[in-house]
């Protein structure tokens, strides 16, 4: 039962665009939504999160965006980098007196130059 | 200098042995985690501590003890290794647990039984 879905196990963006990562979800209990990024060998680094009472955040290049009725949200990175290249994970999580992340399989980012 | 640390980052092992993995967190974080990442490189949730104390224990085999001498430090001993434990590990942090604080990881530990 995968509760946190990322359709597209890859996506390539040419360098200087606009790059959408999506994620969808299936518990409607979760309220803290994070998106993670990976480069090989390391683990995960956090790079933005929301919650469900807000439907978008900000912080530098990287929004974040939340459909709650959907049960969707959305990474945006404008504008791309070769730095950007990695995997990126969607997580979340519901409360529940102790933090427990749901991860998506993740979607490999690819920034051309 | 490293947030939550690992070791060892690479471990090769036999069937049947018994095998000890390090985690240290160095960010003052009253809660630790154990995830492992299987072959379809899902990221699924062991254990959680919360200063010292089991707070999450997500249906693992109880081959799998964790143990945290002290806020900073947890543990995974695995006794009696199958070949389905093959695997990435990742220990993280977060400051208190509560739902909405963002985890820090470490960098893993490959974990490949012969």
């Amino acid at each position: 039962d995968q509760q946190v879905k990322q359709n597209s196990p890859s996506l390539s963006v040419q360098e200087g665009r606009i790059s959408i990562l999506n994620c969808d979800y299936t518990n409607s209990m979760f309220d803290y939504f994070l998106w993670y990024k990976k480069y090989p060998a390391e683990g995960p680094t956090f790079l933005i999160s929301i919650s469900s009472i807000k439907d978008k955040n900000e912080d530098g290049r990287f929004t974040v965006f939340l459909n709650k009725s959907a049960k969707h949200l959305s990474l945006h990175i404008v504008p791309s980098q070769p730095g950007d290249s990695a995997v990126y994970f969607c997580a979340a999580s519901a409360d529940q007196g102790a933090q427990k992340l749901v991860f998506g399989q993740g979607t490999r980012l690819t920034i051309n130059p | 200098d490293t947030a939550v640390s690992q070791t060892p980052k690479y471990l090769v092992t036999q069937m049947g042995n018994d095998k000890s993995i390090k985690c240290e967190q160095n960010l003052g974080h009253d809660t630790m985690y154990w995830y492992k990442q299987d072959s379809k490189k899902f990221l699924k949730i062991m254990f959680s501590y919360n200063n010292k104390e089991l707070i999450i224990n997500e249906t693992v085999p109880n081959r799998f003890s964790p143990k945290s001498p002290d806020k900073a430090h947890l543990n995974l001993h695995i006794n009696s290794l199958e070949l389905g434990d093959s695997a990435v590990y990742f220990c993280a942090s977060s400051q208190d647990g509560a739902s909405n604080q963002p985890q820090h990881f470490g960098d893993g530990t490959r974990l490949s039984i012969l």
